[in-house]
């Protein structure tokens, strides 16, 4: 059972540079999110899904860029790399339903940008 | 954004102490979660939570979802090396229960 599937798992870019960090999952949940993780910040909320065809942006949304076609991939885009985007990027898939949720991680990726 | 205050930071601790540790915020939630983060590693969900005064264990862990619906608590029995990593809390808003609110996390190191 894979879970969620990030990949790949370390990237270095240079400035002004685009990506694509992959994300799959496998448990047919409708809501997918990308974090980012930097030092004494915990996990921030770059944006996320609640189904295919639906986005919407979280905390910190600048820069990047998402897109929903099925409900097993959700794709994020830098389109113009910065070194203010060097972190941990992880992506997670949950369910919400009668009141209960849960959010299971990918083992993220690791993006240098210089 | 909404910060959840998680408490402490970091903590030094022996082998076989107890360890706790608490999420704080002014905002009503509706879930809290629990996560372990090991090195290099995405977090793994710990404990789930859903009711105000809910206690629930997994093993060494209990956690508790606070009766103002504000906090909750973890705590970590007879802690053993492989406990080293850092801990997160978790919360689901009341008024936004499509999104996750994350602790900064904390830092626990086991002292031989």
């Amino acid at each position: 059972n894979a879970g969620v599937t990030q990949t790949p798992k370390f990237q270095v870019l240079k400035t002004g540079q685009s990506m694509t960090l992959q994300c799959a999952q496998d448990m047919n949940h409708e809501y997918m999110s990308w974090y980012r993780q930097d030092p004494g910040m915990g996990l921030r909320l770059i944006h996320y899904s609640v189904g295919a065809g639906i986005t919407d942006q979280g905390e910190v949304p600048n820069g990047y860029n998402v897109s929903r076609s099925t409900t097993e991939d959700f794709p994020l885009r830098l389109l113009s790399a910065a070194p203010s985007q060097t972190s941990v990027y992880f992506c997670a898939s949950s369910y919400v339903t009668a009141g209960r949720t849960e959010a299971f991680f990918g083992q993220g990726t690791r993006l240098t940008v210089v | 954004g909404q910060q959840l205050n998680q408490s402490p930071q970091s903590m030094f601790i022996q082998e076989g102490e107890d360890v706790s540790m608490n999420c704080t915020s002014s905002s009503i939630f509706n879930t809290w979660l629990w996560y372990k983060q090991d090195p290099g590693e995405g977090p793994v969900l710990l404990i789930a939570l859903y009711k105000a005064g809910e206690l629930t264990s997994n093993g060494r862990l209990t956690a508790q979802f606070g009766i103002t619906r504000k906090d909750s608590f973890l705590n970590i029995s007879a802690s053993i090396p492989s406990d080293v990593g850092i801990y997160f809390c978790a919360g689901q808003l009341a008024v936004d229960f499509e999104k996750l609110t994350f602790g900064t996390g904390t830092r626990l190191t086991i002292i031989p």
